[in-house]
Protein backbone atom coordinates (compact mmCIF):
# COMPACT_ATOMS: atom_id res chain seq x y z
CA UNK A 1 0.00 0.00 0.00
CA UNK A 2 0.79 3.61 -0.31
CA UNK A 3 4.21 4.68 2.14
CA UNK A 4 4.50 8.13 3.42
CA UNK A 5 7.66 9.07 4.87
CA UNK A 6 8.81 12.04 6.64
CA UNK A 7 12.37 13.43 7.85
CA UNK A 8 13.55 14.50 10.18
CA UNK A 9 12.03 12.54 13.22
CA UNK A 10 12.86 15.74 15.89
CA UNK A 11 14.62 18.83 15.14
CA UNK A 12 16.20 20.73 17.68
CA UNK A 13 16.66 24.52 16.93
CA UNK A 14 17.44 28.20 18.54
CA UNK A 15 14.30 30.54 18.12
CA UNK A 16 14.97 32.35 15.06
CA UNK A 17 17.04 29.54 12.98
CA UNK A 18 15.10 27.89 10.09
CA UNK A 19 13.54 24.79 10.20
CA UNK A 20 12.93 22.08 7.24
CA UNK A 21 10.66 18.93 6.85
CA UNK A 22 10.58 16.67 4.02
CA UNK A 23 7.74 14.59 2.98
CA UNK A 24 8.67 11.47 0.35
CA UNK A 25 5.65 9.16 -1.12
CA UNK A 26 6.03 5.55 -2.33
CA UNK A 27 3.59 6.94 -5.48
CA UNK A 28 2.02 9.61 -7.00
CA UNK A 29 -0.39 11.94 -5.51
CA UNK A 30 -3.04 13.35 -6.43
CA UNK A 31 -2.76 16.49 -3.79
CA UNK A 32 -0.76 16.64 -0.21
CA UNK A 33 -1.69 17.98 3.21
CA UNK A 34 0.60 19.84 5.97
CA UNK A 35 -1.49 19.74 9.68
CA UNK A 36 -0.10 20.97 13.05
CA UNK A 37 -0.56 19.38 16.14
CA UNK A 38 0.21 21.12 19.38
CA UNK A 39 0.93 18.66 22.40
CA UNK A 40 -1.76 17.51 23.45
CA UNK A 41 -3.93 18.80 20.75
CA UNK A 42 -5.34 17.62 17.49
CA UNK A 43 -3.93 18.14 14.06
CA UNK A 44 -5.15 21.29 12.86
CA UNK A 45 -4.89 21.80 8.57
CA UNK A 46 -2.40 24.49 7.73
CA UNK A 47 -2.44 24.18 4.03
CA UNK A 48 -3.62 21.66 0.40
CA UNK A 49 -0.66 21.53 -2.52
CA UNK A 50 -2.43 20.27 -5.69
CA UNK A 51 -0.52 21.08 -8.70
CA UNK A 52 2.77 20.03 -9.84
CA UNK A 53 5.78 21.97 -8.84
CA UNK A 54 3.22 24.35 -6.88
CA UNK A 55 4.59 26.39 -3.97
CA UNK A 56 2.45 28.51 -1.29
CA UNK A 57 3.47 30.76 1.13
CA UNK A 58 1.63 31.79 4.71
CA UNK A 59 3.66 34.46 6.49
CA UNK A 60 7.12 32.70 7.66
CA UNK A 61 5.67 29.25 6.05
CA UNK A 62 7.04 27.79 2.40
CA UNK A 63 5.18 24.63 1.31
CA UNK A 64 6.81 22.62 -2.09
CA UNK A 65 5.10 19.98 -3.85
CA UNK A 66 7.64 18.12 -6.19
CA UNK A 67 7.65 17.79 -9.98
CA UNK A 68 6.39 14.64 -9.92
CA UNK A 69 3.65 14.76 -6.94
CA UNK A 70 5.78 12.46 -4.89
CA UNK A 71 7.47 14.29 -2.75
CA UNK A 72 7.00 17.85 -0.51
CA UNK A 73 8.39 20.19 2.14
CA UNK A 74 7.27 22.67 4.34
CA UNK A 75 9.74 25.37 5.48
CA UNK A 76 9.70 27.78 8.70
CA UNK A 77 12.25 30.83 8.40
CA UNK A 78 12.95 32.44 11.53
CA UNK A 79 11.43 30.07 13.94
CA UNK A 80 9.68 31.41 16.93
CA UNK A 81 8.40 29.52 20.24
CA UNK A 82 4.95 29.36 18.96
CA UNK A 83 6.10 27.24 16.30
CA UNK A 84 6.58 24.39 18.68
CA UNK A 85 5.00 21.05 17.78
CA UNK A 86 4.31 18.18 15.19
CA UNK A 87 4.09 18.74 11.63
CA UNK A 88 2.43 15.92 9.03
CA UNK A 89 2.21 15.21 5.66
CA UNK A 90 -0.38 13.76 4.96
CA UNK A 91 -1.12 12.39 1.20
CA UNK A 92 -4.18 11.84 -0.94
CA UNK A 93 -4.04 8.95 -4.00
CA UNK A 94 -6.40 8.26 -6.10
CA UNK A 95 -4.72 5.51 -7.56
CA UNK A 96 -7.37 2.93 -8.43
CA UNK A 97 -10.02 5.21 -7.99
CA UNK A 98 -11.92 7.01 -6.08
CA UNK A 99 -10.52 7.68 -2.40
CA UNK A 100 -13.16 9.16 -0.51
CA UNK A 101 -10.28 11.15 0.83
CA UNK A 102 -8.85 8.87 2.86
CA UNK A 103 -5.44 10.51 3.75
CA UNK A 104 -1.78 8.46 4.54
CA UNK A 105 -0.16 10.21 7.62
CA UNK A 106 3.56 10.78 7.41
CA UNK A 107 5.28 9.74 10.56
CA UNK A 108 5.82 13.63 11.46
CA UNK A 109 8.50 16.04 12.55
CA UNK A 110 8.39 17.15 15.95
CA UNK A 111 9.56 20.98 16.18
CA UNK A 112 11.34 22.56 19.61
CA UNK A 113 12.37 25.94 19.69
CA UNK A 114 14.31 26.79 22.36
CA UNK A 115 14.49 30.59 23.19
CA UNK B 1 -20.60 25.75 15.93
CA UNK B 2 -19.09 22.51 17.62
CA UNK B 3 -17.58 20.81 14.76
CA UNK B 4 -16.49 17.26 15.86
CA UNK B 5 -17.10 15.81 18.99
CA UNK B 6 -15.55 13.30 20.71
CA UNK B 7 -16.82 11.78 24.05
CA UNK B 8 -15.01 10.68 26.48
CA UNK B 9 -12.02 12.35 26.21
CA UNK B 10 -9.84 9.97 28.58
CA UNK B 11 -10.32 6.88 29.45
CA UNK B 12 -8.72 3.59 31.60
CA UNK B 13 -9.85 -0.17 30.37
CA UNK B 14 -9.18 -3.47 31.64
CA UNK B 15 -7.80 -5.91 29.22
CA UNK B 16 -10.93 -7.53 28.02
CA UNK B 17 -13.61 -4.66 28.57
CA UNK B 18 -15.77 -3.39 25.69
CA UNK B 19 -16.57 0.01 24.83
CA UNK B 20 -17.29 3.07 22.52
CA UNK B 21 -15.68 5.84 21.85
CA UNK B 22 -18.31 8.71 20.64
CA UNK B 23 -17.97 10.72 17.24
CA UNK B 24 -20.55 13.30 16.32
CA UNK B 25 -20.20 16.05 13.72
CA UNK B 26 -22.56 19.26 12.85
CA UNK B 27 -21.23 19.97 9.83
CA UNK B 28 -23.51 17.86 7.81
CA UNK B 29 -20.12 16.09 6.65
CA UNK B 30 -20.84 12.86 4.23
CA UNK B 31 -17.09 11.30 5.14
CA UNK B 32 -16.00 10.08 8.62
CA UNK B 33 -12.55 8.85 9.74
CA UNK B 34 -11.17 7.33 12.68
CA UNK B 35 -7.74 7.37 13.39
CA UNK B 36 -5.38 5.95 16.21
CA UNK B 37 -2.16 7.32 17.05
CA UNK B 38 0.65 5.82 19.36
CA UNK B 39 3.36 8.18 20.91
CA UNK B 40 5.63 9.57 18.55
CA UNK B 41 3.71 8.25 15.61
CA UNK B 42 1.78 9.43 12.89
CA UNK B 43 -2.09 8.85 12.79
CA UNK B 44 -3.18 5.35 11.50
CA UNK B 45 -6.59 4.82 9.59
CA UNK B 46 -8.65 2.43 11.25
CA UNK B 47 -11.91 2.79 9.68
CA UNK B 48 -13.77 5.78 7.34
CA UNK B 49 -17.49 5.85 6.18
CA UNK B 50 -18.32 7.12 3.13
CA UNK B 51 -22.21 7.98 4.46
CA UNK B 52 -24.59 6.68 6.60
CA UNK B 53 -25.06 3.51 5.94
CA UNK B 54 -21.62 2.69 4.44
CA UNK B 55 -18.18 1.92 6.37
CA UNK B 56 -14.64 0.68 5.70
CA UNK B 57 -11.60 -1.14 6.71
CA UNK B 58 -8.78 1.18 6.57
CA UNK B 59 -5.09 0.57 7.30
CA UNK B 60 -5.29 -1.09 11.30
CA UNK B 61 -8.93 -2.02 11.40
CA UNK B 62 -8.62 -5.39 13.60
CA UNK B 63 -10.33 -5.16 17.08
CA UNK B 64 -12.43 -2.63 16.30
CA UNK B 65 -15.86 -2.26 14.78
CA UNK B 66 -18.03 1.07 13.47
CA UNK B 67 -21.25 1.99 12.37
CA UNK B 68 -22.36 4.67 10.58
CA UNK B 69 -26.72 4.99 11.34
CA UNK B 70 -26.90 8.89 10.66
CA UNK B 71 -24.51 11.41 8.99
CA UNK B 72 -23.66 12.73 12.42
CA UNK B 73 -22.30 9.90 14.27
CA UNK B 74 -19.65 7.54 13.88
CA UNK B 75 -18.77 5.56 16.90
CA UNK B 76 -16.31 3.13 17.43
CA UNK B 77 -16.67 0.05 19.48
CA UNK B 78 -13.62 -2.21 21.24
CA UNK B 79 -15.44 -5.45 21.81
CA UNK B 80 -12.35 -6.72 24.02
CA UNK B 81 -10.03 -4.36 24.72
CA UNK B 82 -6.16 -5.43 24.88
CA UNK B 83 -2.75 -3.54 25.76
CA UNK B 84 -1.78 -3.01 22.23
CA UNK B 85 -5.11 -0.38 21.80
CA UNK B 86 -3.79 2.02 24.34
CA UNK B 87 -3.18 5.40 22.08
CA UNK B 88 -5.35 8.33 21.21
CA UNK B 89 -7.96 7.78 18.42
CA UNK B 90 -8.96 10.82 16.48
CA UNK B 91 -12.42 11.07 14.64
CA UNK B 92 -12.20 13.50 11.30
CA UNK B 93 -14.64 14.45 8.81
CA UNK B 94 -15.35 15.66 5.63
CA UNK B 95 -18.02 17.27 3.43
CA UNK B 96 -16.36 15.48 0.13
CA UNK B 97 -12.84 14.35 -0.81
CA UNK B 98 -10.03 16.55 -1.43
CA UNK B 99 -10.96 18.14 1.59
CA UNK B 100 -9.15 19.17 4.39
CA UNK B 101 -9.73 17.11 7.59
CA UNK B 102 -11.74 18.57 10.92
CA UNK B 103 -10.36 16.88 13.76
CA UNK B 104 -11.82 16.13 17.35
CA UNK B 105 -10.44 16.78 20.70
CA UNK B 106 -9.55 13.18 20.71
CA UNK B 107 -9.80 10.16 23.43
CA UNK B 108 -7.23 9.11 25.47
CA UNK B 109 -7.75 5.47 25.90
CA UNK B 110 -4.91 2.99 28.45
CA UNK B 111 -5.82 -0.37 28.84
CA UNK B 112 -4.10 -2.08 32.11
Amino acid sequence: GQQVMQIPQYQHVQEGEDFTTYCNSSTTLSNIQWYKQRPGGHPVFLIQLVKSGEVKKQKRLTFQFGEAKKNSSLHITATQTTDVGTYFCAGNSNAGGTSYGKLTFGQGTILTVHP
Amino acid sequence: NAGVTQTPKFRILKIGQSMTLQCTQDMNHNYMYWYRQDPGMGLKLIYYSVGAGITDKGEVPNGYNVSRSTTEDFPLRLELAAPSQTSVYFCASIGRGAQPQHFGDGTRLSIL
